[in-house]
């Protein structure tokens, strides 16, 4: 079960920080993604953390602004957004990260995603 | 990156139809690739994984297949409750990317 929260409407230059609560699973066991839905479009993977938080990526339209990170104390995954622009504006949810183990490493998908919370970027 | 092109965009169909989607990845994905359900207003649902994968309570007229390049996702017989929007996507490594989805509709 994951519940996000902290959309809100903010200035585009404005900041923000998303929290994703999790339950129901051993959150410190899983990597985790964030994947975003613009209003009528697609849907556009964001950011992965890895178990651990040793590991992050992102996607190119949101590098150097954004930043994941985890609290697996508290069962929590966030996602900090800066220099916020119109484009970002969107559903954005959290999903936890399964994965497939091949020969040369493991293999992410998002099997448990939760309800999303909106961000809409507007002057 | 890997791009992800679905076909067709939008799919016409009706009730007990035969219906399948394809998904053609810009290079070889070997079969990490898994498809997703989003109905209006809620989540994605997460359908197969590694191609042909059906997870646990997804009801069996579903079946992905493809390796590769190319895959598909059929439904044997439509249900009502068919009627979403299906997304492809590859987790052959970072950055995981969407097929532009494919929308089932009456």
């Amino acid at each position: 079960h994951l519940v996000e929260s902290g959309g809100v409407v903010v200035q585009p230059g404005g900041s923000l920080r998303l929290s994703c609560a999790a339950s129901g699973f051993n959150f410190g066991n899983f990597a985790m993604h964030w994947v975003r839905q613009a209003p009528g479009k697609g849907l556009e993977w964001v950011s992965l953390i890895t178990w651990n938080g040793r590991g992050t990526f992102y996607a190119d339209s949101v590098k150097g602004r954004f930043t994941i990170s985890r609290d697996n104390t508290k069962n929590s995954l966030y996602l900090q957004m800066k220099n916020l622009r119109t484009e970002d504006t969107a559903l954005y949810y959290c999903a936890k990260a399964d994965y497939d183990s091949g020969v040369d490493g493991d293999y992410y998908y998002m099997d448990v995603w939760g309800k999303g919370t909106t961000v809409t970027v507007s002057s | 990156d890997i791009q992800m092109t679905q076909s067709p965009s939008t799919l016409s169909a009706s009730v007990g139809d035969r219906v399948t989607i394809t998904c053609r990845a810009s290079q070889s994905i070997s079969t990490w690739l898994a498809w997703y359900q989003q109905k209006p207003g809620k989540a994605p649902k997460l359908l197969i994984s590694k191609a042909s994968g059906l997870q646990s309570g997804v009801p069996s007229r579903f079946s992905g297949s493809g390796s590769g390049a190319d895959f598909s996702l059929t439904i044997s017989s439509l249900q009502p409750e068919d009627f979403a929007t299906y997304y492809c996507q590859h987790y052959n490594g970072y950055p995981w990317t969407f097929g532009q989805g494919t929308k089932v509709e009456i």
